[in-house]
């Protein structure tokens, strides 16, 4: 596609509930990061696909928290028991190979998770 | 542990002024320095990263190793360049560490 596509826009849940986030990296990105944005704060890093591997995975806060990728394109969000605290802008990003200083990160709208 | 500060939350300057918008940063390791900016109902977008020593829309940073900053500077503000800033730190081979932004207001 033209850009980083990120579905759904906005999700309203409940605590407690699944949910899963879906981003479409731009064709022929090889590197898919996914961040989250709090209320007032910068995005802060989840997690790094290089292909279909989960080449970082550092960033995901607990083990509620959960990503795929599993042809290496499409990529999947999934959060577990949401809490109140999940409540944020989930971005996501691609780039050409992953190499940051050589390539330009392309974000995503973002999927605004909110959970009542 | 890295960290980047951007010490002001928002910063207001009229057209045609100056502008600077700070980002001090820690790391151990060598540093690589991004901007990223979001204009209104507009994603995330990178605007310019220390090792191309580029100018984009009229802006420049210089990375300062001596005083860990990279201010981003424009010498004359426009209207259009309202937005929010964010400094971001490379750490590591693929992770962007961000700050926390600093939202732009040019006054006509």
């Amino acid at each position: 596609g033209a850009g980083v596509s990120q579905t759904p826009s906005n999700k309203v849940t409940e605590k407690g509930k699944y949910v899963e986030l879906r981003c479409d990296p731009i064709s022929g990105h090889t590197a898919l990061y996914w961040y989250r944005q709090s209320l007032g704060q910068g995005p802060e890093f989840l997690i790094y696909f290089q292909g279909t591997g989960a080449a970082d995975d550092s960033g995901l806060p607990n083990d509620r928290f959960f990503a795929v990728r599993p042809e290496g394109s499409v990529s999947t969000l999934k959060i577990q028991r949401t809490e109140r605290g999940d409540s944020a802008v989930y971005l996501c990003a691609s780039s050409l190979t992953g190499a940051l200083g050589a390539n330009v990160l392309t974000f995503g709208a973002g999927s605004r998770l909110t959970v009542l | 542990a890295q960290r980047v500060t951007q010490p002001e939350k928002l910063l207001s300057v009229f057209k045609g002024a100056p502008v600077e918008l700070k980002c001090n940063y820690s790391y151990s390791g060598s540093p690589e320095l991004f901007w990223y900016v979001q204009y209104s109902r507009q994603r995330l977008q990178l605007l310019l990263r220390h090792i191309s020593r580029e100018s984009i829309k009229g802006f420049t940073a210089d990375l300062n190793k001596g005083e860990t900053s990279f201010h981003l500077k424009k010498p004359f503000a426009q209207e259009e360049d309202s937005a929010m800033y964010y400094c971001a730190l490379q750490t590591g081979a693929n992770n962007l560490f961000f700050g926390t932004g600093t939202r732009l207001t040019v006054i006509p």
